[in-house]
Formats: structure tokens, sequence, C-alpha cells
């Protein structure tokens, strides 16, 4: 067992690019869970799925930020026009769903130029 | 308004020593409170936890203490070593509402050799 893997490890954009954030979660695992983490504000709730519908968005920026799980291995988080206020390391979780244990995966630390 | 606070943003003791943690929350609806563990470079993981129908759960040397009416609860690190240097989140959860875990700022613990 892997344990939770996201890609890449670390994303460099320039500011109005797009980036895209990659997240395999424990297989059987049902909920995979986005958090974003940085110095000032810690770790944040972003958004979560359960058996791959979206179950909560409230901490996810409305505009430029978007995810999606399209299957159980994987789930997405697509920044749009990324900002340098976008910078942190994105955090995926998952799940397996009888309890509330969180398994995190590395993160992937964005760094917006 | 922070909903979980640790009060400490750092603490240092000595190898041996028993290593106290701290954490506050606001909500009378949280009711599971796990203590993650999260080392440089890494994702956080899974220390221990407890229900709030409990007030001690111990597992080798961590040992949550938990106070319901005065809505704290504290890690005790015994016999501490320097492989317990990391970053401690204390979390919280209500099984009434959305399935998402809210964090405190964490707490930096160094253990000197």
């Amino acid at each position: 067992n892997a344990g939770v893997i996201q890609t890449p490890r670390h994303k460099v954009t320039g500011k109005g690019q797009e980036a895209t954030l990659w997240c395999e979660p424990i297989s059987g695992h049902s909920a995979v869970f986005w958090y974003r983490q940085t110095i000032v504000q810690g770790l944040e709730f972003l958004t979560y799925f359960r058996n791959q519908a979206p179950i909560d968005d409230s901490g996810m920026p409305k505009e430029r930020f978007s995810a999606q799980m399209p299957n159980q291995s994987h789930s997405t988080l697509k920044i749009q026009s990324t900002q340098p206020q976008d910078s942190a390391v994105y955090l995926c979780a998952s799940s397996p769903g009888q309890d509330e244990r969180l398994f995190f995966g590395h993160g992937t630390k964005l760094s917006v130029l | 308004q922070q909903q979980v606070r640790q009060s400490s943003q750092s603490l240092t003791v000595w190898e041996g020593e028993t290593a106290i943690l701290n954490c506050s929350y606001e909500n009378s609806a949280f009711d599971y409170f796990p203590w993650y563990q999260q080392f440089p470079g890494e994702g956080p993981a899974l220390l221990i936890a407890i229900r709030s129908v409990s007030d001690k759960k111990e597992d080798g040397r961590f040992t949550i203490f938990f106070n319901k009416r005065e809505k704290n609860l504290s890690l005790h690190i015994k016999d501490s070593q320097p492989g317990d240097s990391a970053t401690y989140f204390c979390a919280a959860h209500a099984s009434s509402g959305s399935w998402q875990l809210i964090f405190g700022s964490g707490t930096q613990l160094t253990v000197m050799p």
C-alpha cells in the first residue's frame, strides 16, 4: 500500500498560468479531501468527495479553483490564472469511510512567481 | 474566530521529559478530536484520537486528556525522544455536520538530546 500519492511534488507557475494538481487516494477509500497549508493560515479545508460525488466545497475560493473526481482512483485540483497568494502546499487525503481517519499524501508545493 | 486553538506555537523539552501540548475549542458540537503529527516535507499523520464521551485515551507514550466542560484537551508525550520533534496539530470534527476536520495552528515540538 503506497499511501496517498500526489503529483507533482513541486510545481512552479508564472502568474496567470493554470496549475493542475493530481491525487491518487488509497485503494478502497471512499472519501477524498483537499486541504491547503500555509505558514499564515495553517491547514485550511478546501473540498471533499465521497464515492466520487462532491459533498462539501465550502472552503474552495469561488473563482479560479475547481476540483473533480472522475473515477475512484484519482482526483484533481485545478487553479486557473494562478496568483502569488495561491502559493502553498496542497494536501490530498483519503479516508476509508467508516470513521473520521484521514490519510494524507506528501502534498504538492505550488509556487507562483 | 479560530474554532480550534493551540496556544503554543512552539515547545522545547529535554529528552526523557513529558511534553504537554494544549488545545481548546469553541464549538460544542465537536465530538471527535484527533492529533496529527507532521514532519518537514511530509503530510500530517494521525497519531491518536479521542471521542467526547471519554476523558482519557492512551496509546503507548501518547495520552490525550479531555475536559468537555472546559472545552480543552491536551496531548502528553511521555519520555520524549528527539525523533518526536515535529509539528503537532490538534483537530476537531462534529459528527452531525460536514465531514471536515478543523485544524489548530500547530505546535512545533523540539526535543533536545
